[in-house]
Protein backbone atom coordinates (compact mmCIF):
# COMPACT_ATOMS: atom_id res chain seq x y z
CA UNK A 1 0.00 0.00 0.00
CA UNK A 2 1.40 3.40 -1.17
CA UNK A 3 1.20 5.84 2.13
CA UNK A 4 2.60 7.70 4.52
CA UNK A 5 2.68 7.49 8.05
CA UNK A 6 3.43 10.58 10.64
CA UNK A 7 4.05 9.66 13.91
CA UNK A 8 5.57 11.02 17.33
CA UNK A 9 3.41 14.76 18.26
CA UNK A 10 2.19 16.02 21.13
CA UNK A 11 1.90 18.42 23.91
CA UNK A 12 5.21 20.21 24.71
CA UNK A 13 5.82 23.36 26.82
CA UNK A 14 7.69 25.76 24.66
CA UNK A 15 11.16 25.88 24.38
CA UNK A 16 11.48 21.84 24.35
CA UNK A 17 11.67 19.32 21.35
CA UNK A 18 10.34 16.15 19.76
CA UNK A 19 10.75 14.04 17.09
CA UNK A 20 8.83 13.16 14.10
CA UNK A 21 8.80 10.46 12.68
CA UNK A 22 7.20 9.52 9.18
CA UNK A 23 7.42 5.81 7.76
CA UNK A 24 6.63 5.27 4.08
CA UNK A 25 5.92 2.11 2.13
CA UNK A 26 4.67 1.26 -1.63
CA UNK A 27 7.28 3.08 -3.12
CA UNK A 28 10.96 3.60 -3.75
CA UNK A 29 11.67 6.32 -0.85
CA UNK A 30 15.47 6.05 -1.82
CA UNK A 31 14.19 7.89 -4.88
CA UNK A 32 12.46 10.64 -4.00
CA UNK A 33 13.02 14.24 -2.22
CA UNK A 34 10.85 14.20 0.89
CA UNK A 35 9.61 17.52 2.88
CA UNK A 36 7.61 18.44 5.75
CA UNK A 37 4.14 20.78 5.19
CA UNK A 38 2.61 22.26 8.71
CA UNK A 39 -0.77 23.21 8.49
CA UNK A 40 -1.30 25.66 12.12
CA UNK A 41 -5.22 25.01 13.29
CA UNK A 42 -7.76 26.35 10.86
CA UNK A 43 -4.94 27.68 8.63
CA UNK A 44 -3.47 27.21 5.42
CA UNK A 45 -0.64 24.48 4.27
CA UNK A 46 3.30 26.22 5.24
CA UNK A 47 6.45 24.61 3.71
CA UNK A 48 8.81 23.67 6.39
CA UNK A 49 11.72 21.18 5.20
CA UNK A 50 12.46 19.24 2.27
CA UNK A 51 15.86 17.15 2.23
CA UNK A 52 17.57 15.70 -1.25
CA UNK A 53 17.17 12.08 -2.01
CA UNK A 54 19.85 10.68 -0.66
CA UNK A 55 19.85 13.21 2.22
CA UNK A 56 23.50 15.01 0.62
CA UNK A 57 20.87 18.34 0.44
CA UNK A 58 18.44 19.82 3.38
CA UNK A 59 16.40 23.38 3.20
CA UNK A 60 14.28 25.33 5.80
CA UNK A 61 11.83 27.87 6.26
CA UNK A 62 12.78 30.71 7.68
CA UNK A 63 10.22 30.04 10.26
CA UNK A 64 12.23 26.80 11.29
CA UNK A 65 15.58 27.75 10.42
CA UNK A 66 18.19 26.87 13.12
CA UNK A 67 15.74 25.33 15.08
CA UNK A 68 14.36 22.27 12.77
CA UNK A 69 16.11 19.47 11.30
CA UNK A 70 15.49 17.38 8.63
CA UNK A 71 16.58 13.40 8.06
CA UNK A 72 16.25 9.96 6.56
CA UNK A 73 17.20 6.62 7.12
CA UNK A 74 16.55 5.16 3.58
CA UNK A 75 17.05 1.70 4.60
CA UNK A 76 14.32 1.89 6.83
CA UNK A 77 12.44 4.25 4.63
CA UNK A 78 11.76 6.62 7.68
CA UNK A 79 11.65 10.50 7.53
CA UNK A 80 12.10 12.35 10.43
CA UNK A 81 11.83 16.43 11.80
CA UNK A 82 13.81 17.07 14.91
CA UNK A 83 12.25 19.93 16.55
CA UNK A 84 14.55 21.66 18.92
CA UNK A 85 13.22 25.40 20.85
CA UNK A 86 9.69 24.98 20.44
CA UNK A 87 7.62 28.18 20.12
CA UNK A 88 3.86 28.23 20.33
CA UNK A 89 3.38 29.20 16.72
CA UNK A 90 4.79 25.90 15.83
CA UNK A 91 1.54 24.35 16.76
CA UNK A 92 0.53 22.37 13.48
CA UNK A 93 -0.38 19.42 12.10
CA UNK A 94 2.82 18.20 11.01
CA UNK A 95 2.60 16.12 7.67
CA UNK A 96 5.04 14.48 5.37
CA UNK A 97 5.24 14.86 1.42
CA UNK A 98 6.70 12.76 -1.59
CA UNK A 99 8.13 15.03 -4.17
CA UNK A 100 8.89 13.93 -7.45
CA UNK A 101 9.59 16.01 -10.22
CA UNK A 102 12.51 19.19 -10.05
CA UNK A 103 12.39 22.02 -7.67
CA UNK A 104 10.77 23.94 -9.82
CA UNK A 105 8.54 22.00 -11.61
CA UNK A 106 7.60 18.96 -9.15
CA UNK A 107 5.02 18.72 -7.07
CA UNK A 108 4.06 16.90 -4.11
CA UNK A 109 1.94 14.03 -4.78
CA UNK A 110 1.42 11.60 -1.78
CA UNK A 111 0.71 13.06 1.68
CA UNK A 112 0.48 11.68 5.51
CA UNK A 113 -2.62 12.43 7.31
CA UNK A 114 -0.03 14.29 9.76
CA UNK A 115 0.60 14.35 13.54
CA UNK A 116 -0.25 17.10 15.45
CA UNK A 117 2.14 19.05 17.75
CA UNK A 118 0.61 21.44 20.57
CA UNK A 119 3.13 24.06 22.04
CA UNK A 120 1.78 25.64 25.16
CA UNK A 121 2.32 25.76 28.96
CA UNK B 1 0.69 35.70 5.01
CA UNK B 2 1.01 33.31 2.22
CA UNK B 3 2.83 34.30 -0.71
CA UNK B 4 0.71 33.01 -3.21
CA UNK B 5 -3.14 34.99 -2.45
CA UNK B 6 -6.26 33.05 -3.00
CA UNK B 7 -10.08 33.95 -2.26
CA UNK B 8 -11.12 32.71 0.95
CA UNK B 9 -14.04 31.30 -0.34
CA UNK B 10 -15.92 30.63 -3.56
CA UNK B 11 -19.48 29.15 -3.89
CA UNK B 12 -21.99 27.79 -6.81
CA UNK B 13 -24.58 25.84 -7.29
CA UNK B 14 -24.79 21.63 -8.33
CA UNK B 15 -23.76 22.06 -12.30
CA UNK B 16 -22.16 25.74 -12.67
CA UNK B 17 -18.29 26.48 -13.21
CA UNK B 18 -16.46 28.00 -10.42
CA UNK B 19 -12.79 29.63 -10.89
CA UNK B 20 -10.27 29.84 -7.78
CA UNK B 21 -7.39 32.34 -8.52
CA UNK B 22 -3.99 32.40 -7.38
CA UNK B 23 -1.80 35.12 -7.59
CA UNK B 24 1.76 35.29 -7.29
CA UNK B 25 4.55 37.37 -8.18
CA UNK B 26 7.71 37.64 -10.35
CA UNK B 27 9.76 35.74 -7.84
CA UNK B 28 6.88 32.49 -8.45
CA UNK B 29 4.60 32.17 -10.36
CA UNK B 30 5.71 35.18 -12.94
CA UNK B 31 9.11 33.21 -12.93
CA UNK B 32 7.42 30.33 -15.19
CA UNK B 33 7.55 27.94 -12.18
CA UNK B 34 5.02 25.67 -12.18
CA UNK B 35 1.57 25.50 -10.19
CA UNK B 36 0.00 22.90 -8.67
CA UNK B 37 -3.23 22.34 -7.42
CA UNK B 38 -4.26 20.53 -3.72
CA UNK B 39 -8.18 19.22 -2.76
CA UNK B 40 -8.36 18.97 0.89
CA UNK B 41 -11.67 17.15 1.94
CA UNK B 42 -12.40 17.91 5.70
CA UNK B 43 -10.60 16.04 8.27
CA UNK B 44 -8.31 14.41 5.44
CA UNK B 45 -4.79 14.77 4.20
CA UNK B 46 -4.28 16.94 0.73
CA UNK B 47 -4.08 15.31 -2.22
CA UNK B 48 -2.78 16.40 -5.60
CA UNK B 49 -5.63 17.25 -8.01
CA UNK B 50 -3.77 18.52 -11.52
CA UNK B 51 -0.48 19.40 -11.72
CA UNK B 52 0.94 21.81 -14.24
CA UNK B 53 0.19 21.87 -18.02
CA UNK B 54 -3.39 20.09 -17.01
CA UNK B 55 -1.83 16.65 -15.73
CA UNK B 56 -4.16 15.02 -13.81
CA UNK B 57 -3.53 12.46 -11.42
CA UNK B 58 -5.46 8.96 -11.54
CA UNK B 59 -8.55 9.37 -10.47
CA UNK B 60 -9.48 12.66 -10.89
CA UNK B 61 -12.27 13.96 -13.25
CA UNK B 62 -11.35 16.42 -16.05
CA UNK B 63 -14.02 18.52 -14.29
CA UNK B 64 -10.83 19.93 -13.20
CA UNK B 65 -8.21 22.82 -15.16
CA UNK B 66 -5.81 25.05 -14.48
CA UNK B 67 -4.39 27.64 -16.09
CA UNK B 68 -1.52 30.10 -16.30
CA UNK B 69 -1.05 33.74 -17.37
CA UNK B 70 1.78 36.14 -15.71
CA UNK B 71 1.84 36.25 -12.25
CA UNK B 72 -1.36 33.88 -11.81
CA UNK B 73 -3.04 30.78 -11.92
CA UNK B 74 -6.64 29.64 -11.73
CA UNK B 75 -8.31 26.50 -11.14
CA UNK B 76 -11.75 26.00 -13.02
CA UNK B 77 -14.32 23.73 -11.83
CA UNK B 78 -17.03 22.89 -14.41
CA UNK B 79 -19.93 21.11 -13.66
CA UNK B 80 -19.63 21.99 -9.77
CA UNK B 81 -20.97 18.80 -7.49
CA UNK B 82 -21.58 18.06 -4.08
CA UNK B 83 -18.48 16.02 -3.18
CA UNK B 84 -15.96 18.89 -5.01
CA UNK B 85 -17.02 20.70 -1.42
CA UNK B 86 -13.54 21.27 0.20
CA UNK B 87 -10.46 23.58 0.66
CA UNK B 88 -7.99 23.71 -2.19
CA UNK B 89 -4.62 24.89 -2.80
CA UNK B 90 -1.80 26.55 -5.32
CA UNK B 91 1.78 25.80 -4.97
CA UNK B 92 4.54 26.86 -6.62
CA UNK B 93 8.41 27.53 -6.21
CA UNK B 94 9.96 31.01 -5.35
CA UNK B 95 13.12 32.30 -5.68
CA UNK B 96 12.72 35.23 -3.27
CA UNK B 97 15.36 37.21 -1.73
CA UNK B 98 15.24 35.32 1.86
CA UNK B 99 16.27 32.14 -0.95
CA UNK B 100 14.07 29.25 -2.56
CA UNK B 101 11.54 27.33 -0.69
CA UNK B 102 8.28 25.77 -2.23
CA UNK B 103 5.26 28.06 -1.37
CA UNK B 104 1.62 27.61 -1.38
CA UNK B 105 -1.75 30.00 -1.40
CA UNK B 106 -4.02 30.33 1.73
CA UNK B 107 -6.73 28.07 0.56
CA UNK B 108 -10.08 28.54 -0.61
CA UNK B 109 -12.85 26.84 0.76
CA UNK B 110 -15.30 25.86 -2.16
CA UNK B 111 -19.06 25.23 -1.07
CA UNK B 112 -21.85 23.78 -3.21
CA UNK B 113 -25.00 25.69 -2.67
Amino acid sequence: QVQLVESGGGVVQPGGSLRLSCAASGFTFSGHGMHWVRQAPGKGLEWVAVIWFDGSKKFYADSVKGRFTVSRDNPKKTLFLQMNSLRPEDTALYHCAKFTGTDEFGYFDLWGRGTLVTVSS
Amino acid sequence: QSVLTQPPSVSGAPGQRVTISCTGSSSNIGAGYAVHWYQQLPGTAPKLLISDNNNWPSGVPDRFSAFKSGTSASLAITGLQAEDEAEYYCQSYDTGLTGSQWVFGGGTRVTVL
